[in-house]
This record gives structure tokens, sequence and C-alpha cells, in this order.
């Protein structure tokens, strides 16, 4: 089946630094990834909508200046957290759409976790 | 907007014996539904999904839910729990018509005991 891989799967980085994780679509094209967080013991949170060759999208509540999308080509979309603080401490997992018409198909990476000292 | 209720945040059961998951939605018109699995240090895995097609969907490993829109619900089944059905499983709606804007419930820890 498809893969989506992440990178880095762990990261720890010092407050105030910024720290970027990769989402890729190893054996298939996708034009539109997500991005989700997700807190220990809580349900994952769509934070935006990444789409080839333009703009992200993002949902209610996210700071776009905060978590920079970028998805600069048909496999590659990533995050950048700026200015990494504590409470940006999370497990951050992307996800790739197959696109198979309406019913395009969704797969997930395994997750990238962020502890900020 | 569309949403999901997990009614359980945690269901154990023996094996052998059955597993009911409840999922109740809400959505202002005809939901695409989801069921992933995630197990420790593992992505998600689809389970199943519904768009508006056979109201009884099939999923793998076994498990089935039952779209019932007269009740909101979409519980996820499985005959015969096996102890590597351990793990969170995740009621979803697509939000809109972007089958990638997913809203997860927030949960349900599966716990099967030998």
């Amino acid at each position: 089946g498809a893969v989506v891989s992440q990178h880095p799967s762990r990261v720890i980085c010092k407050s105030g630094t910024s720290v970027k994780i990769e989402c890729r679509s190893l054996d298939f094209q996708a034009t539109t990834m997500f991005w989700y967080r997700q807190f220990p013991k809580q349900s994952l949170m769509l934070m935006a909508t990444s789409n080839e060759g333009s703009k992200a999208t993002y949902e209610q509540g996210v700071e776009k200046d905060k978590f920079l999308i970028n998805h600069a080509s048909l496999t590659l979309s990533t995050l950048t957290v700026t200015s990494a603080h504590p409470e940006d401490s999370s497990f951050y997992i992307c996800s790739a759409m197959l696109d198979r018409g309406y019913t395009g198909e969704l797969f997930f990476g395994e997750g990238s976790r962020l502890t900020v000292l | 907007a569309q949403s999901v209720t997990q009614l359980d945040s945690h269901v154990s059961v023996s094996e052998g014996t059955p597993v009911l998951l409840r999922c109740n939605y809400s959505s202002s018109y005809s939901p695409s539904l989801f069921w992933y699995v995630q197990h420790p240090n593992k992505g998600l895995q689809l389970l199943l999904k519904y768009t508006s097609a056979a109201t009884l969907v099939k999923g793998i490993n076994g498990f089935e839910a039952e779209f019932k829109k007269s009740e909101t619900s979409f519980h996820l089944t499985k005959p015969s729990a096996h102890m590597s059905d351990a793990a969170e499983y995740f009621c979803v709606v697509a939000r809109g018509s972007t089958l990638g804007r997913l809203y997860f419930g927030r949960g349900t820890q599966l716990t099967v005991w030998p």
C-alpha cells in the first residue's frame, strides 16, 4: 500500500528555536496533505491543509505564523514550528491524499513527537 | 458543522468475546464516516469507511460498522476480540466535501484480556 513517511520521528529542541518536520509520500504524488497535532491521551486536531504550489489553509485558531507549512513538491510537505515553546510540545501527524476522484484515499505518517524544553 | 462523539473512553473485553465501540455523529448532511485504529508507536490505520453506499460496512481484521441514520450512530463491532486488537480507536467524520479534512472523536482505548 501507499506509504507516508515523516522525519524526524522524535525531536527535542530548546525554547525559542524553530523545528522543521517533513512529510513525504514515498510511492505516490499528493497534491493535498494535511497536518494534525495530538496531545497526550487526546484526539487528533486538524491544523491545516497543505496544497502543492499554493498557500496552506489553516483551521480556525491555528496560528499561521507559528506553524509554517510549505508544499513545494508533489511528494513533500513541511511543517515548521517557529520560536517553539513548551506548550508546542505535541505529536504531529501528517496525512497525504492519493487522488482517486471524490473518494480519495488518505494515508497517515507515523507521526513526529516534538518536545520543547 | 460535522462532529462525532465516542461514548466510551475505555472498553475492556476478554479475548474471544464481542467488541462494541460506540460512536454518534452530528452532520447537517449525509456524512462520510471512518474508523481508524492507532497502535502504540505506529501510524493510524484505516479500518473502514462509509461514504453513502451500503449502510453495513465491512473493514479489515473482521471489523464492521453499521450506519444508522435514524440513530445518528456508526458503531464499530467485531464478533470475537483478539489480543492484537488492543489499541486506540477513533471514529472520524469528514468535514465538508474534502475527505482529508477530518474531525476525530476523542478515541476509545480497547483493552483485551486473555
